[in-house]
């Protein structure tokens, strides 16, 4: 079956400006969960969705958000982008969400966004 | 909140050489994964323990869970090149995961 599929792969933005990163999870997966990873900080972890609702959040500023859709699909927005935001930014699918032994999360190749 | 540490952050072993990479809270886990992220991939599940003291192998590689279910450790035993790359513990609190900073692993052929 498909794996986690991640858009776009690359992407190039200026401060200030607004990104739109998308990810699909694996089918009948319907948590999903975004990670930003940058090499001073490792692997952070932004929020979790499940049905469509945010269940959990990290300790990311309001410039980040996220959303989930009826069929599962997420999507993360970083507005007013700073140089700081550049980063890889991970999605994960899971059948389930949170805690527990079923949470075994499967890896898109992520979307490297770099901030100019 | 909850922390967990992993030691250490590389490591540069000749091949055929073991490799262990340690991780360890300060609060008792529920569970703990670990990960294994290839230079220029995405982290890949290797295993989960739940179980207190549980050891599982995986070929070459040894995965332990503290009787306290404090801390863990990966051990890679006689490394190949196929073993270079950045492996990650993971725990999870409240519903939260939370990664180990990651233990990076550069084995000379």
């Amino acid at each position: 079956k498909a794996g986690v599929t991640q858009t776009p792969r690359y992407l190039i933005k200026t401060r200030g400006q607004q990104v739109t990163l998308s990810c699909s999870p694996i089918s009948g997966h319907r948590s999903v969960s975004w990670y930003q990873q940058t090499p001073g900080q490792g692997l952070q972890f932004l929020f979790e969705y499940f049905s469509e609702t945010q269940r959990n959040k990290g300790n990311f500023p309001g410039r980040f958000s996220g959303r989930q859709f009826s069929n599962s699909r997420s999507e993360m927005n970083v507005s007013t982008l700073e140089l700081g935001d550049s980063a890889l930014y991970l999605c994960a699918s899971s059948l389930v969400a949170g805690s527990g032994g079923a949470n075994v999360l499967t890896f898109g190749a992520g979307s490297r966004l770099t901030v100019l | 909140g909850q922390q967990v540490m992993q030691i250490p952050q590389y490591q540069h072993v000749q091949e055929g050489e073991d490799f262990t990479t340690y991780c360890n809270s300060s609060t008792t886990l529920s569970n703990i994964q670990w990960y294994k992220q290839r230079p220029g991939g995405h982290p890949v599940f290797l295993i989960q323990l739940v179980k207190s003291g549980e050891v599982k192998k995986q070929k070459r590689l040894t995965f332990q869970f503290g009787e306290a279910k404090k801390n863990s450790s990966l051990h890679i035993t006689a490394t190949q090149t196929t073993d270079v790359g950045t492996y990650f513990c993971v725990s999870s609190n409240t519903g939260k995961l939370i990664f180990g900073q990651g233990t990076t692993l550069q084995v000379k052929p």
